[in-house]
């Protein structure tokens, strides 16, 4: 089942902050966010693991709310590179479903000079 | 290191048509995938494989086909192709060293179905 996400559309003025969540009716294993411009591949951001592991790039920080299902992605400071479309991508513990990822529909960012 | 690899960029097909969409990495990642992208719908899964010899169905595998003979290449066939195929296909790769299965993407093949 696939992962919901809000909000659907941000638009943002340069240096202005936004918070993009990603809520699953599913048990967990990991949180994967990614970022994807028009016309190209989305981008790996983020995974966060059950269990508090993460890894990501340093200027994007998320949490993962193991109780709850839920994600975050806290974007600061905006910058014009920000804007793009941004999807969780879920991936439930066990057996066959590791490497497989089930995304959201995405929420697309506008970041305005 | 090239990454992952799409061939072709573009395609065109007729109702009917058969086509392989190819897939290749130089990573030596053992995990592929093939997703479509249609828009408003984010990313479906529609086959992966977690080694050489070893595929499985995603959300939407119905009309593809997929093997895995080597650990680089991951072609993805359309039996016979249909309008609702219509979309972008990505191809993905991702290495299980870490435990942390984060996906590197092709380009894409952007198909169109007439």
């Amino acid at each position: 089942q696939q992962p919901v996400q809000s909000p659907q559309a941000v638009i943002l003025r340069e240096g202005e902050d936004a918070v993009i969540n990603c809520s699953s009716s599913k048990a967990l294993y990991s949180v994967h966010w990614y970022r994807q411009k028009h016309g190209e591949a989305p981008v790996f951001l983020m995974i966060l693991l059950k269990g508090g592991e993460q890894k990501g790039h340093d200027k994007i920080s998320a949490s993962f709310n193991e109780k709850k299902q839920q994600s975050s992605l806290y974007l600061t400071a905006s910058q014009l590179s920000y804007s793009g479309t941004y999807f969780c991508g879920t991936e439930r513990a066990g057996g066959t479903s590791y490497g497989k990822l089930t995304f959201g529909q995405g929420t697309i960012l506008t970041v305005h000079p | 290191n090239a990454g992952v690899t799409q061939t072709p960029k573009f395609q065109v097909l007729k109702t009917g048509q058969s086509m392989t969409l190819q897939c290749a990495q130089d990573m030596n990642h053992e995990y592929m995938s093939w997703y479509r992208q249609d828009p408003g719908m984010g990313l479906r899964l529609i086959h992966y494989s977690v080694g050489a010899g070893i595929t499985d169905q995603g959300e939407v595998p119905n009309g593809y086909n997929v093997s895995r003979s080597t650990t680089e290449d991951f072609p993805l066939r359309l039996l016979s192709a249909a309008p609702s195929q219509t979309s972008v296909y990505f191809c993905a790769s991702s290495s299980t060293g870490t435990g942390m299965y984060e996906q590197y993407f092709g380009p894409g093949t952007r198909l169109t179905v007439t």
